[in-house]
């Protein structure tokens, strides 16, 4: 079966530094996404991991261990419209489809 | 910047009813998704389609599910009959290369069963 686990919520301070942790159990690995999803919205990219280490993108960064089943999505000097869920989603099977894991609520507060 | 489309952004409908979902995919791209989010959920895979069959479908995606790309833009999900459980927030998302694999999301159509 598949199974991704986030931490359901998180709350930060503007300006500061939060780290968003997903563990995941798949059968297949094809790499690994995080996305942002304010409420009513879609889900917009934020980055990819496939191989093992840190991608650096701007303000946010993402970490990947394939051997611990592991990955954090690390967000710096956070605005208050970093406020929003963000998404661990692993890429499984052929039709490479995407399997999510429940989300993580972050707010920032001032 | 190129984007995907969805209509209508919200359908309301009664039980048992049929209702087609359209997108239209980012022009270039040659894999198309389905997604549902059920209000509070997590996001679900529903199908993969790629060279006008489907890939891949999850067990949600059953019998009264159904998936076209009628002409070289639209790509279509069609409920048949349906249930107050389908009421949820579809997603249709398209990709381009088979090994970048990102999978870029349309707005949504939320769908409502009364």
């Amino acid at each position: 079966g598949q199974n991704i686990d986030q931490p359901t919520e998180m709350t930060a301070t503007e300006g500061a530094i939060v780290q968003i942790n997903c563990t995941y159990q798949t059968s297949g690995f094809n790499g690994l996404f995080w996305y942002q999803q304010h409420a009513g919205e879609a889900p917009t990219f934020l980055s990819y991991n496939v191989l093992d280490g840190l991608e650096e993108k701007g303000r946010f960064s993402s970490f990947l261990s394939r051997s611990k089943g592991y990955s954090y999505l690390l967000l710096k000097e956070l605005q208050m419209k970093d406020s929003a869920s963000y998404l661990c989603a692993v890429v499984t099977g052929g039709g490479n489809k995407l399997t999510f894991g429940t989300g993580t609520q972050l707010k920032v507060e001032l | 910047e190129p984007e995907v489309t969805q209509t209508p952004s919200h359908q309301v409908t009664q039980m048992g009813q049929e209702v087609i979902l359209r997108c239209v995919p980012i022009s270039n791209h040659l894999y198309f998704y389905w997604y549902r989010q059920i209000l509070g959920q997590k996001v679900e895979f529903l199908v993969s389609f790629y060279n006008n069959e489907i890939s891949e479908k999850s067990e949600i995606f059953d019998d009264q599910f159904s998936v076209e790309r009628p002409d070289g833009s639209n790509f279509t999900l069609k409920i048949r009959s349906t249930k107050l459980e389908d009421s949820a927030m579809y997603f249709c998302a398209s990709g381009y290369r088979q090994e970048s694999y990102e999978q870029y999301f349309g707005p949504g159509t939320r769908l409502t069963v009364t």
